[in-house]
């Protein structure tokens, strides 16, 4: 079955440090992958995505995701977290046997310390 | 640029009631268009999504329904609400397939906070 599974319910971080939230996905054929945040009682917003091409991508507010075929993983990370990136997080990813349909993972809640 | 709108914010009503929560898009036209609900906070369920006027796909069984009367209008409704019909709902768009904006990617709109009492 397609699949989307965000292992960690809550990462803690320190600002100024690296942050990662993980994302593994199982689908078959080739994978659109996508990350969003979500602010309390706000809509999902778009962070990035991939498709194709370079296994890095460069997205919104200084996040960036890596691509990873043989881990099927889609990772999103940032070097230095801010306090105002605390959100929860959303991976996806295309569902390929709908033209239309998106599997999101249950969602990751980022917490960063001043 | 595309826009959405989704309103209302927040609502409270009395089980047995009914609902209409309405979402628009501007600047793009025949989108595919989603509602979704959240739950605790978490995680997203599918509930309906339309790729034309009047065609409503419906992902699970349950106390609501779907319109699209017009081609950028998306409307969620209930003749009698449970409470379990309370949560965060949101409606999304998308580009459809071959569309330069095309590849899936969802726009969300601000949600409506739903408390059923």
């Amino acid at each position: 079955a397609q699949s989307v599974a965000q292992p960690e319910d809550q990462v803690n971080v320190a600002e100024g440090n690296p942050l990662t939230v993980k994302c593994t996905y199982s689908v078959s054929g080739n994978p659109y992958l996508f990350w969003y945040v979500q602010y309390p009682n706000r809509g999902l917003q778009f962070l990035l995505k991939y498709i194709t091409g370079d296994n890095l991508v460069k997205g919104s507010y200084g996040f960036e995701a890596e691509f990873n075929k043989s881990q099927t993983s889609f990772h999103l990370k940032k070097p230095s977290a801010l306090v105002s990136d605390s959100a929860l997080y959303f991976c996806a990813v295309r569902d390929p046997d709908s033209s239309y349909k998106l599997i999101f993972g249950s969602g990751t809640r980022l917490l960063v310390r001043p | 640029s595309q826009t959405i709108h989704q309103w209302p914010a927040t609502l409270v009503q009395p089980v047995g009631s009914p609902l209409s929560l309405e979402c628009t898009v501007e600047g793009t036209s025949n989108p595919n268009l989603y509602w979704y609900r959240q739950a605790a906070g978490r995680g997203l369920q599918l509930l309906f999504y339309s790729v034309g006027i009047g065609q409503i796909s419906s992902e699970v069984p349950q106390n609501l329904s779907a319109s699209r009367p017009q081609d950028r209008q998306f409307i969620l409704s209930s003749k009698k609400l449970l409470l379990s019909d309370s949560g965060f709902y949101l409606c999304a768009w998308s580009a459809i397939p071959g569309h330069r904006e095309g590849k899936r990617t969802q726009y969300f709109g601000a949600g409506t906070r739903l408390s059923v009492l």
